[in-house]
């Protein structure tokens, strides 16, 4: 079993629409979690890390639920600048110091 | 400000050479990581550097595979006797206390 597996996707929305994405993780040790975003052929980028209480940055939400080990992010009112596939990623510390570990990523298309 | 460079940007070898591959970290930031990303693969966690503390090169797919950081700053890792499943991006991260690891533009290895 894969230590962060994602929802396969791809996922090709429409401007406007609502986009889940799914995340579980293995290792109930797992201390802090993250959604990076990455363009074609370019690097990770942090877009949130991922807090117990939820959080929310403009259209996106980030969830986490501890007891099903379970992570979450809602774009709401989806751009086309939102295309770029949306990485999962936890760590066994409590920081952004040690081994991020990875899913395999979720491709979104937004057209117009 | 700077942000994280790695050089070169491509590297084309035949199966059997050496290659090395360099990372300069955003300045002042005291951990460096390795991360390579295969098609298929996702991104999986190499070695990564904390300080003066020893690496940890639990990621390191084989002996083939070195990595050292100097002064505390460029890093370069070193793949020996290269074979083809070498072949990924090879990212570099760094960070500093709780902040972000923030990512290089990766080094795209291609092993004929």
């Amino acid at each position: 079993r894969k230590e962060v597996e994602q929802d396969p996707g791809p996922f090709n929305v429409p401007e406007g629409a609502t986009v889940a994405f799914n995340c579980t993780y293995s290792n109930s040790a797992s201390q802090s979690f993250f959604w990076y975003r990455q363009d074609c052929r370019k690097e990770p980028k942090l877009l949130m890390s991922v807090y117990s209480s939820g959080n929310e940055d403009g259209r996106f939400t980030a969830q986490l639920n501890r007891a099903s080990q379970y992570i979450s992010l809602l774009i709401r009112d989806s751009k086309l600048s939102d295309s770029a596939t949306y990485l999962c990623v936890v760590n066994l510390v409590g920081t952004s110091y040690g081994k991020l570990t990875f899913g395999q990523g979720t491709i979104l298309t937004v057209h117009p | 400000g700077a942000g994280v460079s790695q050089s070169p940007s491509n590297k084309v070898t035949e199966k059997g050479k050496d290659v090395e591959l360099r990372c300069d970290p955003i300045s002042g930031h005291t951990a460096l990581y390795w991360y390579r990303q295969s098609l298929g693969q996702g991104l999986e966690f190499l070695i990564y550097f904390q300080g003066n503390s020893a690496p940890d090169k639990s990621g390191l797919p084989s002996d083939r595979f070195s990595a050292e950081r100097t002064g505390g700053s460029v890093s370069t890792l070193t793949i020996q006797r290269t074979q083809q499943e070498d072949s990924a991006v090879y990212l570099c991260a760094s960070t500093q206390y709780y902040n972000e690891q923030f990512f290089g533009p990766g080094t795209r290895l291609t092993v004929l």
